[in-house]
């Protein structure tokens, strides 16, 4: 089957970095992406990787070892703005179907 | 901006009903997708299209069919609503075979009594 695994929940006070884990098994893959959705809102877009390594978006990186099928995303200065839920994504070989996680629910706290 | 639109914010069905979703997106992008969330599954792949008039089943399309007649719209129907159906959809779009990013649509609350 496939599956992607992060963590339900993560909590951490402002100004802190934190670091939400995804490892994948799929079928097929072409990238891991990562998604913020605030409550009530529409997830949008903050990274991708589709090579092995790290890449940096401001306050925002994310790492993926396609070897341990396995990628990070880092948050850094944590802000109370960042209470949100984050999903890992793989897209698969094709090119055009994504597999999303369950999503982490992060808490940043004063 | 990318924009994409979704007919309604909420929606209240009866059992048995024929519901219609549209999602309708202005950046011209080849690839449209609709997903359904629900509280500890995450987002679920339902249909995508890659074009106007093609249509591929996701991970979960029992119970639902699309439509893709334009390049700008895709719809998803509920044939015969089920309490089971009950959930938020959301419509989102790319640009290409190759793209990673999709931009997605406010969501639709479905509410099926």
């Amino acid at each position: 089957g496939q599956s992607l695994e992060q963590p339900s929940e993560v909590t951490a006070v402002e100004g802190a970095i934190v670091q939400i884990n995804c490892t994948y098994q799929t079928s097929g893959f072409y990238g891991l992406s990562w998604y913020q959705q605030h409550d009530g809102g529409a997830p949008t877009f903050l990274s991708y990787n589709a090579l092995d390594g790290l890449e940096e978006t401001g306050r925002f990186s994310s790492f993926l070892s396609r070897s341990d099928s396995y990628g990070y995303l880092l948050l850094q200065e944590l802000q109370m703005k960042d209470s949100a839920s984050y999903f890992c994504a793989v897209k698969d070989t094709g090119g055009f179907k994504t597999i999303f996680g369950a999503g982490t629910r992060l808490f940043v706290k004063a | 901006d990318v924009k994409v639109t979704q007919s309604s914010r909420y929606l209240v069905k009866r059992t048995g009903e024929k519901v219609f979703l549209e999602c309708v997106q202005d950046m011209d992008h080849e690839n449209m997708f609709w997903y359904r969330q629900d509280p500890g599954l995450g987002l679920r792949l339902i249909y995508f299209s890659y074009d106007v008039k093609m249509k591929e089943k996701g991970d979960i399309p029992e119970g639902y069919s699309v439509s893709r007649e334009k390049k700008e719209r895709f719809s998803l129907i509920l044939e015969s609503a089920s309490t089971n159906q009950t959930s938020m959809y959301l419509c989102a779009s790319s640009s290409g075979q190759g793209a990673y990013e999709q931009y997605f649509g406010p969501g639709t609350r479905l509410t099926v009594t």
